[in-house]
């Protein structure tokens, strides 16, 4: 079975544009969260979508946008970039069964903003 | 790659030994405790988890506990190896509630010494 992948791997973009990063998950899983990594916050959640509805989302502006497609890719828009969003933005994929689950992550996409 | 946070603790172990990372959680409601280790450019690579109503639980060369009166866990591994190189970070959740949002640790960066 395929992992989950995102693309594109590598990015750089100039604060002020705009940017859209995309994730497919596992087969058949059908909740998809994103994360932000940075040196300094570490990890920190973004938000979640199943069913292609945001079900939880974490402490980021509104500039931090997401949406899930009814294949259950999901994709991320940061707009207005800020040289703070540079990070690696980590998706992970999960099938959700009403109980504790593991999430799969992906490997990142490192967005950088000059 | 720098996937992972700058001045992270450091846990250097020789090769065969066993290794002990620790990690302290914030939420005494949180009901599902994970273990992840992420290596250089990847994203985190599930290790373990455990739930709330257990208070120990092995998988293959890995053992996680959980102390749930002072809010604490821990992840060991037997017989460390090169492989096992690597930055860690417990994570925790609250599956009551939303079940994509994981609180991820600042993470132990784990260095094997051959």
């Amino acid at each position: 079975k395929a992992g989950v992948t995102q693309t594109p791997r590598y990015l750089i973009k100039t604060r002020g544009q705009q940017v859209t990063l995309s994730c497919s998950p596992i087969s058949g899983h059908r909740s998809v969260s994103w994360y932000q990594q940075t040196p300094g916050q570490g990890l920190q959640f973004l938000f979640e979508y199943f069913s292609e509805t945001q079900r939880n989302k974490g402490n980021f502006p509104g500039r931090f946008s997401g949406r899930q497609f009814s294949n259950s890719r999901s994709e991320m828009n940061v707009s207005t970039l800020e040289l703070g969003d540079s990070a690696l933005y980590l998706c992970a994929s999960s099938v959700t069964g009403g109980g504790p689950y593991e999430q799969y992550f992906g490997p990142g996409t490192r967005l950088t903003v000059t | 790659g720098e996937s992972v946070g700058l001045h992270l603790p450091t846990l250097s172990v020789q090769e065969g030994d066993n290794s002990i990372i620790n990690c302290a959680y914030s939420n005494s409601a949180s009901d599902y405790f994970i273990w992840y280790k992420q290596e250089s450019g990847k994203g985190p690579q599930f290790i373990i988890d455990i739930r709330s109503n257990m208070d120990k639980r092995q998988g293959q060369r890995v053992t996680v506990l959980l102390n749930k009166t002072v809010k604490h866990l821990s992840l060991q591994i037997a017989a460390t190896q090169p492989g096992d190189s690597a930055v860690y970070f417990c994570a925790e959740s609250y599956y009551g509630g939303s079940q994509g949002n994981l609180i991820f640790g600042k993470g132990t960066k784990l260095s094997v010494k051959p």
